[in-house]
């Protein structure tokens, strides 16, 4: 079965702090890795992965794979009171068709002043 | 500027009543998706459709029935509401493959 992993569940931290969320994978047939951001409503595209080693960057957002650890990270520096979210990581495989992606279960952020 | 809307928001049912949750997306994506979120459990995969004429059980399809009426429209049924199904139901749709786009959700509590 496949199984998606985030740690921590929650955390909070003050602002201008530096996290770092992770997120290991068990899967079959792996594809890419996605983040996405959920405030109070839909979640939000952040960042997909596909190869090991190579940074995404979003201001100051970032993530990296290592495939062969079968884990992501995903960096957060000098936090934002707007920064409080779930942060959730899913894994995509190529099994059959357009399979769905798989999610863990988010790391609830909070940053406080 | 649509993208994936949901209806209702917000709606609250009794035990054993039935209900329709409705989705349509205008960025003529094939896949279409319904996920349950509840507090610790991340968004778990209720039903989904591949493309149009298909659709498939997720890892928590119990209770629920799903119809695709169309590329753009795909409807998750609740025929006998229960309890359990307390939660907040997003849809979302996507291309070919990866990024998923969410709808806003709806609030559904069963009394």
């Amino acid at each position: 079965e496949d199984k998606v992993v985030q740690s921590p569940l929650s955390l909070v931290v003050h602002e201008g702090d530096t996290v770092t969320l992770n997120c290991s994978y068990e899967v079959t047939n792996f594809r890419s890795l996605l983040w996405y951001k959920q405030e109070k409503k839909a979640p939000t595209f952040l960042f997909m992965l596909t190869s090991s080693g190579i940074e995404k960057k979003s201001g100051r957002l970032s993530s990296i794979l290592d495939k062969k650890e079968l884990f992501s990270i995903l960096n957060i520096t000098a936090t934002q009171t707007g920064d409080s979210a779930i942060y959730l990581c899913a894994v995509e495989t190529s099994n059959s068709g357009n399979t769905p992606l798989v999610f863990g279960k988010g790391t609830r952020l909070s940053v406080i002043a | 500027n649509a993208g994936v809307t949901q209806t209702p928001k917000f709606q609250v049912l009794k035990t054993g009543q039935s209900m329709t949750l409705q989705c349509a997306q205008d960025m003529n994506h094939n896949s279409m998706y319904w996920y349950r979120q509840d507090p610790g459990m991340g968004l778990r995969l209720i039903y989904y459709s591949a493309s149009e004429g298909t659709t498939d059980k997720g890892e928590v399809p119990n209770g629920y029935n799903v119809s695709r009426l169309n590329k753009r429209e795909f409807s998750l049924r609740l025929e006998s509401a229960a309890p359990s199904q307390t939660s907040v139901y997003f849809c979302a749709s996507s291309a070919l493959r990866g990024t998923l786009h969410f709808g806003n959700g709806t609030r559904l509590t069963v009394t």
